[in-house]
């Protein structure tokens, strides 16, 4: 059975550093997919990785898949406010369905 | 616009009561799926469907049924048989198609039950 863990699961960050959170799955997959959820909204898609080695940027966020270590990273570049929100990765689909494996989500929050 | 649609946003029910939730998509998804997500909590799958007339259950299915009689639409009736149904509902859909497999969502139903 696929597990998808992240951490930490909150993150405190300071307004102007840089930050990595981190998502790794237990079984060989190369799709992965960032989600931004904020408080009381729907999930938005933020980026789609589809192969080892795969990276992707938008704006202060970038995101990297490594198949290999079945991990995922999503750095921060210099911290805002409007970052504040909570992040879930997603893998899949494996095996005959299309399912995908969500982990728990990592609510970061940045301070002043 | 392309999107997926839910509704009502809100939705206050009595305890007892079976409850339908609409889930609409123009996108011409093949597949289609039901979230729930408790107060801090990840999302658990309730059922996905794969093609038209064809659904399976996911992780917590009891207590809830779906149909999926036409591509755009996956209904989820949330029955009395659910024992804590206060919750927020989330639908996606996916291509499935060409290695297409990434779940879009719809805006949500916030279902509170008393």
């Amino acid at each position: 059975e696929l597990k998808v863990e992240q951490n930490p699961l909150f993150l405190s960050m300071q307004e102007g550093k840089n930050y990595t959170i981190y998502c790794n799955y237990s079984t060989t997959s190369d799709r992965l997919y960032w989600y931004r959820q904020d408080p009381g909204k729907s999930l938005e898609s933020l980026f789609v990785l589809l192969s080892n080695g795969a990276v992707k940027q938008e704006g202060r966020l970038m995101a990297s898949l490594d198949t290999k270590a079945r991990l995922s990273t999503l750095h921060i570049t210099a911290a805002v406010h409007d970052l504040s929100a909570t992040y879930f990765c997603a893998v899949g689909p494996t095996g005959a369905n299309s399912k995908l494996t969500f982990g728990k989500g990592i609510t970061l929050s940045v301070r002043p | 616009d392309g999107g997926i649609t839910q509704s009502p946003k809100y939705l206050f029910r009595k305890e007892g009561q079976n409850v339908t939730l609409s889930c609409e998509q123009n996108l011409n998804h093949d597949a289609m799926y039901w979230y729930r997500q408790d107060p801090g909590q990840g999302l658990r799958l309730i059922y996905y469907s794969q093609i038209v007339n064809d659904f399976q259950k996911g992780d917590i299915a009891e207590g809830y049924s779906v149909s999926r009689e036409k591509k755009e639409s996956f209904p989820l009736t949330v029955t009395s048989a659910q024992k804590n149904p206060t919750a927020f509902y989330l639908c996606a859909s996916s291509l499935n198609r060409d290695r297409s497999y990434e779940q879009y969502f719809g805006p949500g139903t916030r279902l509170t039950v008393t």
